[in-house]
């Protein structure tokens, strides 16, 4: 049974980095089949999806963020994490890491990590 | 980036009745090489992560109760749900995956009379 697992911290000070981990267990994430995404969600429960990386190295991330995010793999550990720089009082959402289908009929997202709620906050 | 615009954004709903939440694009989510819909259903239960309802417009997914289906074409869904149960509550999402960045509605929130 495949299962993403997050972890890292839950409190970030303003203009630090958020930092959180992605362990993938029951898959391999280097399989080439999946886009191993972020989404996050607001206190007011809007959606966002923040990017992915595939096949071990290919990122694509939304413009929103204005370059401040990045995604990165480690293959060893079987995870993926997620950087997002100079962090402010927006960024406090509940982040979500999920699986999603590199081919196009299987693109959606049928496998969800259990949420880290991260607050903004000196 | 693709808007969806979703309606209505609470549903009072009683068991046993059917409900339906609706789910506008702002461009067509037809993917015109294999004729597939990108749109997909998403319910989060309270205190849950997202779980996977519908993909690519109709199909349901693996374990999702027959009760549920999905409609539409172009810019215009549907999900409904044949009887209400008391385990439907919780806010639904549609979201497209024509084109990236991947977008969500605003959510739909069902609960019991």
């Amino acid at each position: 049974q495949v299962q993403l697992q997050q972890s890292g911290p839950g409190l970030v000070k303003p203009s630090q980095t958020l930092s959180l981990t992605c362990t993938v267990s029951g898959d391999s994430i280097s399989s080439g089949r999946y886009f191993w995404t972020w989404i996050r969600q607001n206190p007011g429960k809007d959606l966002e999806w923040l990017g992915y990386i595939y096949n071990s190295g290919s990122t694509y991330y939304n413009p929103s963020l204005s370059g401040r995010i990045s995604i990165s793999v480690d293959t060893s550990k079987n995870h993926f994490s997620l950087r997002l720089t100079s962090a402010t009082a927006a960024d406090t959402a509940v982040y979500f890491c999920a699986r999603g289908g590199v081919d196009d009929s299987r693109g959606f997202f049928d496998l969800w990590g259990q949420g880290t709620l991260v607050t903004v906050s000196s | 980036d693709v808007v969806m615009t979703q309606t209505p954004l609470f549903l009072p709903v009683t068991p046993g009745e059917p409900a339906s939440i609706s789910c506008r694009s702002s461009e067509s989510l037809l993917d015109s090489h294999d004729g597939d819909t990108f749109v997909d259903w998403y319910l989060q239960k309270p205190g849950q992560s997202p779980q996977l309802l519908i993909y690519s417009l109709s199909y349901r997914a693996s374990g999702v109760s027959d009760r549920f289906s999905g409609s539409g074409s172009g810019t215009d869904f549907t999900l409904k749900i044949s009887r209400v149960e008391s385990e439907d509550v919780g806010i639904y999402y549609c979201m497209q995956r024509i084109a990236f960045p991947r977008t969500f509605g605003q959510g739909t929130k069902v609960e019991i009379k």
